[in-house]
């Protein structure tokens, strides 16, 4: 397996429910993202990673809380979700070169989620 | 804040006509500034990006970006579209001061008709 992988490709949801979706990579990076895609709007920055540790968290609700076991997998759990927050969530990873610039992120082929 | 605008929401054009896709950012610094494409059904993966050096960028499949500094400008460029490069094309920036992050546009989505 090469590159980012992300599963569930697909996942519906209650609001009541938790969830998780997970992603992987398989490019010795040292970040990992979170972004959220929602149509007619632009990515949305959730989640950054850099050698495991959280670097940015963009004013997102605690509904979603984001896990980095390690600098090759992220998770993203998901608990009491809205309608609004259907969307497609993609993940990326980079390698940080240490002057503080993420350069080129490759990033997976997302989440669709569906909040019922 | 830091901010990228791409213009043209959807695109219709016929094959071997030539494409321009405007991106705008709003950063005063230094920044990269990047191209990716998503094909339908496909993740997003990147066309050219811009660091620094010569201003005309070439990426993958005939496509290449302009950096003008003075018009804060990162134009994407094909002189002959295919049917194939149909897809939506995101321009994003990052600046080089701060916390670095990727702040993406809203996307130009291109339809190609045979």
């Amino acid at each position: 397996e090469t590159g980012v992988t992300q599963t569930p490709r697909h996942l519906v949801m209650g609001m009541t429910n938790k969830k998780s979706l997970k992603c992987e990579q398989h490019l010795g990076h040292n970040a990992m993202y979170w972004y959220k895609q929602s149509a007619k709007k632009p990515l949305e920055l959730m989640f950054v990673y850099s050698l495991e540790e959280r670097v940015e968290n963009n004013s997102v609700p605690s509904r979603f809380s984001p896990e980095c076991p390690n600098s090759s997998h992220l998770f993203l759990h998901l608990h009491t979700l809205q309608p609004e927050d259907s969307a497609l969530y993609l993940c990326a990873s980079s390698q940080s070169s240490g002057s503080g610039a993420y350069n080129e992120q490759f990033f997976g082929p997302g989440t669709r989620l569906t909040v019922l | 804040a830091q901010s990228v605008s791409q213009h043209n929401h959807h695109v219709i054009l016929s094959e071997a006509a030539s494409l321009e896709l405007g991106c705008n950012y709003s950063y005063g610094g230094t920044v990269n500034l990047f191209w990716y494409v998503q094909y339908p059904g496909q993740h997003l993966q990147l066309l050219l990006k811009y660091f620094s050096g010569d201003p005309l960028v070439k990426g993958i499949k005939g496509f290449e970006a302009e950096f003008i500094k003075s018009k804060f400008s990162f134009n994407l460029r094909k002189p002959s579209v295919q049917w194939s490069d149909t897809a939506e094309y995101f321009c994003a920036a990052e600046a080089l001061a701060g916390f670095q992050k990727l702040v993406f546009g809203t996307g130009t989505r291109l339809l190609v008709s045979p």
